[in-house]
């Protein structure tokens, strides 16, 4: 069984469209993040909710919109994707705000 | 800005050698220390966590900690050609219920047979 899943693993898609990527945990944990990888590899934190809510929202274009249904979940939703986009998009969760991390397998996002 | 610092490498050693990876953080109050390892297009792993200062080992892998110093290290000994990765350390400081795992840049590890 996969611990955190996403999907879709690829998505290509065209400037200015809109697109989600889904996250589910069933580790039973109440932490969830998305994590953003660029080219040159860095990994740096989008948002992280604890219990269905909102904690950490850094400095992330609000085209970027997170949604947590319930604990389990945690979706990412972009609109007006644009080329600087491009990139692996992470879900992770933990136990708590103490971490560690267990991540999904990755979402590569290019925008054309 | 809290900060996590690593030598980008590439670091490359000969097979059966010892892997020395090294990372400094900016956060005095920083609480919890990961080692994560990721493949190229896989992604990361946890390999160790080490939360008070000393030295932790599993199998190959130790983990030191150094708070005074604010640095962290890992040591990867006997390397083995599948230990060729990146390796990401990382570190949370969760005062004030505001929990935020931050990433060094990682180390890319080349073993080479």
């Amino acid at each position: 069984d996969t611990a955190v899943s996403q999907t879709p693993k690829y998505l290509v898609t065209q400037m200015g469209n809109d697109k989600s990527i889904k996250c589910e945990q069933n580790l039973g944990h109440d932490t969830m993040y998305w994590y953003k990888q660029d080219s040159k590899k860095f990994l740096k934190i989008m948002f992280s909710y604890n219990n269905k809510e909102l904690i950490i929202n850094e400095t992330v274009p609000n085209r970027f919109s997170p949604k947590s249904p319930d604990k389990a979940h945690l979706n990412l939703h972009i609109n007006s994707l644009e080329l600087g986009d491009s990139a692996v998009y992470f879900c992770a969760s933990s136990q708590d705000l103490t971490g560690p991390l267990h991540f999904g397998n990755g979402t590569r996002l290019t925008v054309t | 800005q809290k900060e996590v610092e690593q030598n980008s490498g590439p670091l490359s050693v000969p097979e059966g050698a010892i892997a020395s990876l090294n990372c400094t953080y900016s956060d005095r109050g920083s609480q919890s220390f990961f080692w994560y390892r990721q493949y190229s297009g896989k992604s990361p792993e946890l390999i160790m966590s080490i939360y008070s200062n000393g030295d932790k080992e599993d199998g190959r892998f130790t983990a030191q900690l150094n708070k005074a110093s604010q640095y962290v290290s890992l040591l990867i000994r006997d390397s083995q050609p599948s230990d060729s990765a990146t390796y990401l350390c990382a570190v949370v400081n969760y005062g004030g219920s505001q929990g935020n795992l931050i990433f060094g840049k990682g180390t890319k590890l080349s073993v080479k047979p």
